[in-house]
């Protein structure tokens, strides 16, 4: 089946790290996406890792995914005012360009 | 340049209406999608289009109808609309269907509030 979970609230210190999670089903899934989503705009992309990688980084982003345990990770370094947003994950099973989001994740970054 | 636009960008209207939502996307891509984000943020696919074929439609009402005249136009149009169609609609469209990445890019979102 394809469902993407994900734990619906974060909230962090400004400078401190934040660490979203995410689980999904499909196994057969080639990419794994993290969007971000501002109020009252649409998705982004952040970033993203093809299944066959354990760690991708670039710049305050590092995405840890555990193939075995379907887990994906999206952590923010040295997180700002500007990182809050609305954080979610997405699979894409193998096939055609059609992701599967979790429900999102909101951060909110306090001084 | 806007890169993928829907218009409106607000629609109110009462129970029973028939409303449409356009899309337009100016980079080229081959296929476009519309997906729905309800009051709690879940982000579901509707339909999808390549080249102006249907490739994906999930399991929508029949009163939700995607046209796409050309590869660069996904409107989508709904009869007698319901309560619990109000939501926010996304159009998005990505390169073709089988690009590496796999890259949305989302309009800014359309948001239907029925009465």
């Amino acid at each position: 089946g394809e469902d993407v979970e994900q734990s619906l609230f974060l909230s962090v210190r400004e400078g401190d790290s934040s660490v979203i999670n995410c689980t999904y089903t499909d196994s057969s899934s080639t990419y794994l996406y993290w969007y971000k989503q501002e109020p009252g705009a649409g998705l982004q992309l952040l970033t993203y890792i093809f299944s066959n990688m354990d760690m991708k980084q670039d710049q305050r982003l590092t995405v840890l995914l555990n193939k075995k345990d379907k887990h994906l990770s999206l952590r923010i370094a040295d997180t700002q005012t500007g990182d809050s947003a609305i954080y979610f994950c997405a699979e894409r099973p193998g096939g055609y360009n059609k992701l599967i989001f979790g429900a999102g994740t909101r951060l909110a970054v306090h001084p | 340049d806007t890169a993928v636009s829907q218009t409106p960008k607000y629609l109110v209207t009462q129970m029973g209406n028939d409303k449409s939502i356009k899309c337009e996307q100016n980079l080229g891509h081959d296929t476009m999608y519309w997906y729905k984000q309800d009051s709690k943020k879940f982000l579901k696919i509707m339909f999808s289009y390549n080249n102006k074929e249907l490739i994906i439609n999930e399991t929508v009402p029949n009163r939700f109808s995607p046209k796409s005249p050309d590869k660069a136009h996904l409107n989508l149009h709904i009869n007698s609309l319901e309560l619990g169609d109000s939501a926010v609609y996304f159009c998005a469209s990505s390169q073709r269907r089988e690009s590496v990445t796999g890259e949305l890019f989302f309009g800014e979102g359309s948001r239907l509030t029925v009465l």
